[in-house]
């Protein structure tokens, strides 16, 4: 079975750059999520999507982030303006249903702001 | 506070030996608990869940103490394949913001031969 897809893996840009991230779930997962995870930090829940309607997106920064599931498979996570304070792992994660917790996660994509 | 703390470590044990994590939690409405685990520049994976009477998987065995809101991860005969960072993972269900996925900042364990 194919796992969760992320790409790019590793991106650099500059502060006040925008950027974007992709994400395809295991097939069949309807919730998927959007982490960031700061070196030496857990992963912190940006955005929670029950197929293409969100479910929590309580520590979003709206300002900069937003994040889409059009047709509640693929997932796009866009950062605009990017901040140096954005340098982190992004981590895409599915699971089967909202109250079945055990997910699963893609590889990450390795963000830094110089 | 932070809603899900966990001792950073890193905790630096001998191959054999048996070590302990624990992890509390704020929410006392908290009401599913896990450990991950995450290896160096890696991605999060499902170790085990933890449930109210305990569980036992091999040598690690999870156990949750309501009263005083933790969980703990026994890990019994360390193997230098055991050493990476362990996540506690604790989820709370609001009903107008769906089910709250909260994860520990990790506790670095790293076995030595």
């Amino acid at each position: 079975e194919a796992g969760v897809a992320q790409s790019p893996r590793y991106k650099i840009i500059e502060k006040r750059q925008s950027v974007a991230f992709w994400c395809n779930p295991i097939s069949g997962h309807a919730t998927l999520y959007w982490y960031q995870q700061i070196l030496g930090q857990g992963p912190k829940l940006l955005i929670q999507f029950q197929n293409n309607g969100v479910v929590d997106d309580s520590q979003l920064p709206k300002d900069r982030f937003s994040a889409e599931r059009l047709k509640g498979v693929d997932s796009t996570l866009k950062i605009q303006p990017a901040k140096l304070e954005d340098s982190a792992v992004y981590l895409c994660a599915s699971s089967l249903g909202a109250r079945i917790y055990e997910q699963y996660f893609g590889p990450g994509t390795r963000l830094t702001v110089t | 506070r932070k809603e899900v703390e966990q001792d950073p470590g890193p905790f630096n044990v001998p191959e054999g030996a048996t070590v302990a994590f624990n992890c509390t939690y704020s929410n006392s409405a908290s009401q599913s608990f896990f450990w991950y685990r995450q290896d160096c520049r890696k991605e999060p994976k499902l170790l085990m869940s933890v449930y109210s009477s305990g569980n036992e998987d091999g040598r690690f065995t999870a156990q949750l103490n309501r009263a005083s809101q933790y969980i703990s991860l026994l890990i019994r005969d360390s193997k230098l394949s055991d050493s990476a960072t362990y996540l506690c993972v604790v989820t709370f269900d609001s009903y107008n913001a769906g089910n709250m996925l909260t994860f520990g900042g990790g506790t670095r364990l790293m076995v030595k031969p």
